[in-house]
């Protein structure tokens, strides 16, 4: 069965400092990645996708995210966080198995940044 | 570009009636939508696949006769949840994916709509 896990529910970061959230996947064929990012009582928006290619993708708002095949991870990154980047953030693989492409959301990591 | 809306964002109703959201992409022809919902902190759970002009693939566990999906053109799809109860309220979202190609990987989700039945 294909998934996605994030690990973590919570990340707290210092604002300047980089930040990491990490994602995992277990899919059949060809993994398409994405990251999401959810503010209170709003939809997701998206901020970067892996779909082939060059293994560190760049996104939204200065995020990038690096596929990594032989630890199946795609890890989310920025160099230096800001206070307004604390959200919920959703990984999601492309569910292979099924003929409408939809998506298989992780539970979600919750980014805290401090002043 | 690739904006989605939804209506209403907040609906409050009564046990027994029926809500209709409405998911409509404003900029862009949707192959797909999807309709997912969300428990608080939790993540999305899809409930279902519609695809203009045919009948909606619903997830297991989603009652089909319960919530109604109707995707009528290349921009809109509805949700109906009939006869609700308050173990429906939830965060309804709906995403959809671009009819062009070099962006159908991706999906574009609306700003959900809250329901709270009483």
């Amino acid at each position: 069965a294909q998934s996605v896990a994030q690990p973590e529910d919570q990340v707290n970061v210092a604002e300047g400092n980089p930040l990491t959230v990490k994602c995992t996947y277990s899919v059949s064929g060809n993994p398409y990645l994405f990251w999401y990012v959810q503010y209170p009582n709003r939809g997701l928006q998206f901020l970067l996708k892996y779909i082939t290619g060059d293994n560190l993708v760049k996104g939204s708002y200065g995020f990038e995210a690096e596929f990594n095949k032989s630890q199946t991870s795609f890890h989310l990154k920025k160099p230096s966080a800001l206070v307004s980047d604390s959200a919920l953030y959703f990984c999601a693989v492309r569910d292979n198995g099924g003929s409408q492409g939809n998506l298989i959301f992780g539970k979600g990591t919750k980014l805290s940044v401090k002043p | 570009g690739a904006v989605v809306s939804q209506h209403p964002s907040r609906v409050i109703c009564k046990s027994g009636t029926s809500v209709k959201i409405e998911c409509r992409s404003l900029d862009f022809q949707a192959t797909t939508m999807f309709w997912y919902r969300q428990f608080p902190k939790q993540s999305l759970m899809l409930m279902a696949t519609s695809n203009e002009g045919s009948k909606a693939t619903y997830e297991q566990g989603v009652e089909k006769d319960k919530f109604l999906i109707n995707h009528a053109s290349l921009t809109l799809s509805t949700l109906t949840v009939t006869s609700a109860h308050p173990e429906d309220s939830s965060f309804y979202i709906c995403s959809a994916r671009p009819l062009l190609r070099r962006l159908s990987e991706t999906q574009y989700f609306g700003p959900g709509t809250r329901l709270l039945v009483l």
